[in-house]
């Protein structure tokens, strides 16, 4: 069936380094994909999106990656701050087919101090 | 504040109980979507409306799962006969779609449904 998932379900990383964050997605018909950072008790808050007509985008501090050929996603946290500690998902969805997103698992992503 | 908002934000209830969540979407915004949260997953769909209109729903929306959106603005989730297993956050989203396709998803704070 259809899947987004994570490499790795846990990251820590020291203060100040980049981070990155990896993602596998199967369903090819898929044209629009988001990063998701998620706090305790909290709803998903968008970070960035990419649209399949794409291979990077860069926003503030983050940049997300898209390889088509490999199916694969991927999000890059540039000089990671406390702030940076969250759960990450990655999600994507077909526009034009069934519009729902589907979500991975998530990393949680924990910033050593 | 203009975001989504959900009330309740946390329910107890005792199984076999009947429970009702609130999701209040953008005002502009004329997709609805909910969304089912268990601890260490990511969220599931359930269902979405586009306006008014239920225009899909999961398998994972049983029998006992009830969504409305009545005028098109405001919807509820209900919950009848309610299961430990129903225990979970239930997330509300929206979104502005277009002829070019769905737009960004906002996400609410969620409503966390305990079931004892």
């Amino acid at each position: 069936g259809e899947s987004v998932g994570l490499h790795l379900p846990t990251l820590s990383v020291q203060e100040g380094d980049n981070s990155i964050i990896n993602c596998a997605y199967s369903n090819s018909a898929s044209d629009y994909f988001i990063w998701y950072k998620q706090e305790s008790g909290k709803g998903p808050q968008f970070i960035i999106d990419i649209r399949s007509n794409m291979d990077k985008r860069q926003g503030q501090r983050v940049t997300v990656l898209l390889n088509k050929t490999v199916k694969h996603l991927s999000l890059q946290i540039a000089a990671t701050q406390p702030g940076d500690s969250a759960v990450y998902f990655c999600a994507e969805i077909s526009t034009f087919g069934n519009e729902k997103l589907t979500f991975g698992t998530g990393t949680r992503l924990t910033i050593i101090p | 504040d203009t975001g989504v908002s959900q009330d309740p934000r946390h329910k107890i209830t005792k199984r076999g109980q009947n429970v009702t969540f609130r999701c209040d979407p953008i005002s502009e915004h004329n997709r609805l979507y909910w969304y089912r949260q268990t601890l260490g997953q990511g969220p599931e769909f359930l269902t979405y409306f586009q306006n008014e209109a239920q225009l899909e729903k999961s398998r994972l929306l049983s029998d006992r799962f009830s969504a409305e959106r009545p005028k098109g603005s405001f919807s509820t989730l209900e919950i009848q006969r309610t299961e430990q297993g129903d225990s979970a956050m239930y997330l509300c989203a929206s979104s502005l779609a277009s002829t070019t396709g769905t737009g960004e998803l906002f996400f609410g704070e969620g409503s966390r449904l305990t079931v004892l």
